[in-house]
This record gives structure tokens, C-alpha cells and sequence, in this order.
């Protein structure tokens, strides 16, 4: 079975744009999380969506982040607009939702000018 | 709030030696906390190395352990003799049973020489 699957790999967006990021789950999966990862922070929550509800979000990426589960196979993340700030690596995961381990995909390195 | 306090930065070992890297946490709002090492090695995605969800029980794998500690709120992850393919990034990390998002440390950049 092919594992989590991000694109793009890399995006560079200037201050302001908005830019899209994809995730396809571990087929079957019905759980899929968003983290952002930094050197400083390590790895925040962002969203986390059970059979395509959202379950919890991270309070503090609320304003100009948001996520969604067009399908069962398939969730964006928009960031609207980018900050400098923003520049990090976003993580997709999913889980079966009968078991623990969470499945990571290869992230994708996002650089805000 | 709930966190995960772990060994910060890098830490280098010479190959054979032992490792261990300090894990403790904050369960506030979780009952039953289950507990997750993950790795992240060089090149490839971040991938679960042990999990355990019981207290007082051990979990290991690949060399590695890490025993659930409820009363010292700890989960060291250990290992007597460590080689150069274990060097990588390693994150502890909580959930609850629940199965909600994980809460993860800031992760320990272990690099192992020859």
C-alpha cells in the first residue's frame, strides 16, 4: 500500500500570497492530522479530522490556516495570507482509527519571503 | 496543559557506547496517557519506533527501550550499544486513549560516530 502522499515538496510564496498544500492518506485510513514543524516549536497540531469531521484544531493557527477533507482520500491546508512566520515544515499524518500509529508523510518544506 | 519535555538539542556518541535520552511529561487533562517514541532518520519521513499505552510496561524495538513511568511521569528511551544507523531524530511523545492528536517533545538529534 503507498503511505501518506504530500505535495508539493517545496513551496516558496511570497508575504501575503495564499498557498495550498495536499495530502493523500494511507488508503482506509479515517484519521488525518496536520502538524507544523519547526526548530523551535518542534511539532504543533494543527488540525485533526476523524471521518472527514474536524476533531481539534490548534487554537493558535486558526486565523489563516485552515484545513479540510474534500473526501475520505484527500485534504488541503490553506495558509491565507503567508507570513514570514509561516516557514517551516508541514507534516500530513493519518491513522486507521483501530490502532495508535500514526503514518507520516515526507512533509512539505514551505519558505514565506 | 499537557507537554513533553525531552533532552534538548544534539547529543553525540561514540559508536558501541550507551544512549539514553530524557523523556518526562505533563498529563493534565488525560487520564491514561499512552506514550510514543518516533524517529525521524536521515532522508526519510518520521516513523513510530515504540509505543507503549500501559504503565510500568516496556516497550522496545530495534535495540531501543523505554519503560512507562507513571509515577516519576517519565519514558527514558535507552540503549546499551548504539551504531551508526542510529543517528536521527528522535521525538517522545503523548496521546490519550482517545486516540487524539499527539502532543510531541521538541525532538533530540542524536549523532552516532565511528
Amino acid at each position: 500500500d503507498a503511505g501518506v502522499t504530500q505535495t508539493p515538496r517545496h513551496e516558496v510564496a511570497e508575504k501575503g500570497q495564499t498557498i495550498i498544500l495536499k495530502c493523500e492518506p494511507v488508503s482506509g485510513h479515517n484519521d488525518l492530522f496536520w502538524y507544523r514543524q519547526t526548530k523551535i516549536q518542534g511539532l504543533e497540531l494543527l488540525s485533526y479530522f476523524r471521518s472527514k469531521s474536524l476533531m481539534e484544531d490548534g487554537g493558535a493557527f486558526k486565523d489563516r490556516f485552515k484545513a479540510e477533507m474534500l473526501n475520505s482520500s484527500f485534504s488541503t491546508l490553506k495558509i491565507q495570507p503567508t507570513e514570514p512566520k509561516d516557514s517551516a515544515v508541514y507534516l500530513c499524518a493519518s491513522r486507521s482509527g483501530t490502532d495508535y500509529e500514526q503514518y507520516f508523510g515526507p512533509g512539505t518544506r514551505l519558505t514565506v519571503l | 496543559g499537557d507537554s513533553v519535555t525531552q533532552t534538548e538539542g544534539q547529543v553525540t556518541v561514540s559508536e558501541s557506547k550507551s544512549l539514553i535520552i530524557n523523556c518526562t511529561y505533563s498529563a493534565t487533562s488525560i487520564g491514561y496517557p499512552n506514550l510514543f517514541w518516533y524517529v525521524r532518520y536521515p532522508g526519510e519521513g518520521l516513523q513510530l519506533l515504540l509505543k507503549v499505552i500501559t504503565a510500568g510496561q516496556k516497550g522496545s524495538s530495534r535495540g531501543f527501550e523505554a519503560t512507562y513511568n507513571k509515577e516519576a511521569t517519565s519514558f527514558h528511551l535507552q540503549k546499551a550499544s548504539v551504531q551508526e544507523s542510529d543517528s536521527a531524530v528522535y521525538y517522545c511523545a503523548l496521546s490519550d486513549m482517545g486516540g487524539r492528536a499527539l502532543i510531541f517533545g521538541t525532538g533530540t538529534t542524536v549523532s552516532v560516530s565511528p
